[in-house]
């Protein structure tokens, strides 16, 4: 199994542009989330869904959206990039809604200029 | 809201010394309670939970202790190595399993 995979590892963008930092599980986990690792902030939930079609709002939420249409995607869209989503993004997921451990992505290291 | 923290924000300890790493939470109606541990530039990896009806688990030379009522954890780690040195986080899942509310995290330094 190659686990939670992000891509891409690094990028760069400029203030307005749009992207989706991709998520992907291979081990058929119901619950997926992502979270923002901000220094002096730890990690903030952004947004999760606990099975395809169902998608829910974290504490941070502002600026991105999610959808899942299938059980092993779990995409997470900037509409239009701000400085202020400079930041770690990371992906989990689990069996069942977080009965189990989390198993985290490697991450993605945003940059906004 | 539940807040989360840990303290001290880092650690520097001599390997082999015994070492307690202090959570706590505001909100004691929590599912669960986990402890993760992340290196520089990576994941983070699980290394134990707590379900709420639990008081402890064991992995190794890691111990994790839960008192709901004074809305603490503490995770004890025996006989410390330099690959122990890391960053610990714990996190708390709230009462309908849904989020995790994470602590700012512990620094660990284990100096051969």
């Amino acid at each position: 199994n190659a686990g939670v995979t992000q891509t891409p590892k690094f990028q760069v963008l400029k203030t307005g542009q749009s992207m989706t930092l991709q998520c992907a599980q291979d081990m058929n986990h119901e619950y997926m989330s992502w979270y923002r690792q901000d220094p002096g902030m730890g990690l903030r939930l952004i947004h999760y869904s606990v099975g395809a079609g169902i998608t829910d709002q974290g504490e941070v939420p502002n600026g991105y959206n999610v959808s899942r249409s299938t059980t092993e995607d779990f995409p997470l869209r900037l509409l239009s990039a701000a400085p202020s989503q400079t930041s770690v993004y990371f992906c989990a997921s689990s069996m069942g809604v977080m009965r189990n451990e989390q198993y985290f992505g490697p991450g993605t290291r945003l940059t906004v200029t | 809201k539940q807040e989360v923290t840990q303290i001290p924000a880092a650690l520097s300890v001599p390997e082999g010394e015994n070492l307690v790493l202090n959570c706590s939470f505001t909100d004691s109606a929590i599912y669960n309670l986990q402890w993760f541990r992340q290196d520089p530039g990576k994941g983070l990896t699980s290394l134990l939970l707590i379900q709420s009806s639990q008081r402890e688990q064991t992995s190794g030379r890691l111990n994790a202790s839960l008192d709901k009522s004074s809305g603490r954890s503490t995770l004890y780690i025996a006989a410390s190595q330099p690959g122990d040195s890391a960053t610990y986080l714990c996190a708390a899942g709230d009462n309908a399993g849904n989020m995790l509310t994470f602590g700012g995290g512990t620094r660990l330094m284990v100096k051969p």
